[in-house]
């Protein structure tokens, strides 16, 4: 079955700096790869997603990018903000949904 | 918010004793998924359904068996719940695809 890994599991950035987090799949027929934010004591909520006819994906201070050949994703969070301060998760699909170990972010006034 | 709601939100059991989670969903969506969260381990899938009467396991399945006979509602049982097993557990679903997965809120599970 499918198994996604996760990196770092912990990421602490200045308020203003950027911040990657980087995730490995080993199936090849997934296709859609979605992230999730999950603040403390809430149910994760999707934040952005790419589809494996897609390389890179942005939506504001957001990215995606996706690399199929290697099998990675990772997602990008610039000028990063208090409020960005929570745990993400990546997943991959392939039929099922399988989600990565998870980081917490935390953002540093 | 996706029409999805888990019940009970908190429950406290003892071990030996049977547990049944719910979760019913009104967006009439394929696929319904159940996970564990603990610390250090993520989101771990325990079982999921593609369809009416339609399961597999998880990853993390030993110990838990599903039923799915209506479209709106997947439960998980806990045939003999262990202290291993407390844990939050969310209920998703997702149309067939490349779509967004929607949770519920959250079971918190203590087995004392």
């Amino acid at each position: 079955g499918e198994n996604v890994e996760q990196h770092p599991s912990t990421l602490s950035v200045q308020e203003g700096d950027s911040a990657v987090i980087k995730c490995t799949y080993s199936d090849s027929a997934s296709n859609y790869f979605p992230w999730y934010k999950q603040e403390l004591g809430k149910r994760p909520q999707l934040i952005i997603d790419i589809r494996s006819n897609v390389g890179e994906k942005k939506d504001q201070r957001i990215a995606v990018t996706l690399n199929k050949t290697a099998k990675h994703f990772s997602l990008h969070i610039t000028e990063t903000q208090p409020e960005d301060s929570a745990v993400y998760f990546c997943a991959a699909r392939s039929g099922k949904l399988t989600f990565g170990t998870g980081t917490r972010l935390t953002i540093i006034p | 918010d996706a029409g999805i709601t888990q019940s009970p939100r908190h429950k406290v059991t003892e071990t030996g004793t049977p547990v049944t989670l719910r979760c019913h969903q009104t967006e009439n969506h394929r696929y319904m998924y159940w996970y564990r969260q603990d610390p250090g381990h993520g989101l771990r899938l325990i079982h999921y359904s593609y369809g009416v009467k339609d399961t597999d396991k998880g990853e993390v399945s030993d110990g838990y068996s599903v039923s799915r006979s209506k479209t709106e509602d997947f439960l998980l049982t806990l045939e003999s719940a262990t202290s291993s097993q407390t844990s939050v557990y969310f209920c998703a679903i997702s149309e067939e695809g490349s779509t967004e997965a929607f949770f519920g809120q959250g079971t918190r599970l203590t087995v004392v």
